[in-house]
C-alpha cells in the first residue's frame, strides 16, 4: 500500500538556519505530493504541492522538489524564522485501486520544528 | 481560519460512552473528510463523505459512524468507547468529489480523552 515516511523529530534550530525535512514515499503509479504544516493548536493548512515528477512546490520560503528516480519530497528552507515553528507533514495523494472511489491523502507522522530566536 | 468549524473543541468522557463531534464544512464545500491524529499512529483517514453519500472509508472501526446532513455538517459518532480512542479527531473540506488534486481546510480539530 501506499505509504510516507518523514525523518523523526523533533528539529530545534537557531533562526536564520537552513532546514531539510526528509521525506520519502511508497506508491504505485504517479501520486500527487503534499506538504502540510499545523501551527500550535490549529488544523493543518496545506503548504505546497507538486502534481508529477520533477515539478517544484513553492511557498513562503519553503520549496520541496517532487524527485521520482528516489521516491523524495524534502522541504527545504533557506532561512527560517521563529513564526515557521510548527509540525510539518509530508503526504501523498493517489487514486484509488481499481479506480472507485475518492482520492485520499497519506501523511507521514509529522516533524516538529522549533526555532530558537 | 480555515473557515471549517468543529465543535467541541475539547471532550472528556468514560470508557463504554458514546460521543458525537460535529463539523460545519468552508461554505460551499461539498466534501467531508475525517481523521484522527494520534501519537502512535500519526493522522489516519477514517471516512469521506461528499453531499451527503459516503466516497471512501479508511481505518474506520465499527464502533464508529458517520454521516452528512442534508445541510452538508457531518457529524462522526464514536461508541462503546476504549482508552486507545483518546485521540485528536480532525474534519476536513473541499470543493469537489475527490477526484484528483485538490486542496483540503482542515477544522482545528476535537480533542477527546477518554478516562
Amino acid at each position: 500500500g501506499n505509504s510516507v515516511t518523514q525523518m523523526e523529530g523533533p528539529v530545534t534550530l537557531s533562526e536564520e538556519a537552513f532546514l531539510t525535512i526528509n521525506c520519502t514515499y511508497t506508491a504505485t503509479g504517479y501520486p500527487s505530493l503534499f506538504w502540510y504544516v499545523q501551527y500550535p493548536g490549529e488544523g493543518l493548512q496545506l503548504l505546497l504541492k507538486a502534481t508529477k515528477a520533477d515539478d517544484k512546490g513553492s511557498n513562503k520560503g519553503f520549496e520541496a522538489t517532487y524527485r521520482k528516480e528516489t521516491t523524495s519530497f524534502h522541504l527545504e528552507k533557506g532561512s527560517v524564522q521563529v513564526s515557521d515553528s510548527a509540525v510539518y507533514f509530508c503526504a501523498l495523494r493517489k487514486r484509488p485501486e481499481g479506480g472507485a472511489g475518492s482520492y485520499q491523502l497519506t501523511f507521514g507522522k509529522g516533524t516538529k520544528l522549533s526555532v530558537i530566536p | 481560519d480555515s473557515g471549517v468549524t468543529q465543535t467541541p473543541k475539547h471532550l472528556i468522557t468514560a470508557t463504554g460512552q458514546r460521543v458525537t463531534l460535529r463539523c460545519s464544512p468552508r461554505s460551499g464545500d461539498l466534501s467531508v473528510y475525517w481523521y484522527q491524529q494520534s501519537l502512535d499512529q500519526g493522522l489516519q483517514f477514517l471516512i469521506h463523505y461528499y453531499n451527503g453519500e459516503e466516497r471512501a472509508k479508511g481505518n474506520i472501526l465499527e464502533r464508529f459512524s458517520a454521516q452528512q446532513f442534508p445541510d452538508l455538517h457531518s457529524e462522526l459518532n464514536l461508541s462503546s468507547l476504549e482508552l486507545g480512542d483518546s485521540a485528536l479527531y480532525f474534519c476536513a473540506s473541499s470543493v469537489s468529489s475527490g477526484q484528483g488534486v485538490e486542496k483540503l481546510f482542515f477544522g482545528s480539530g476535537t480533542q477527546l480523552s477518554v478516562l
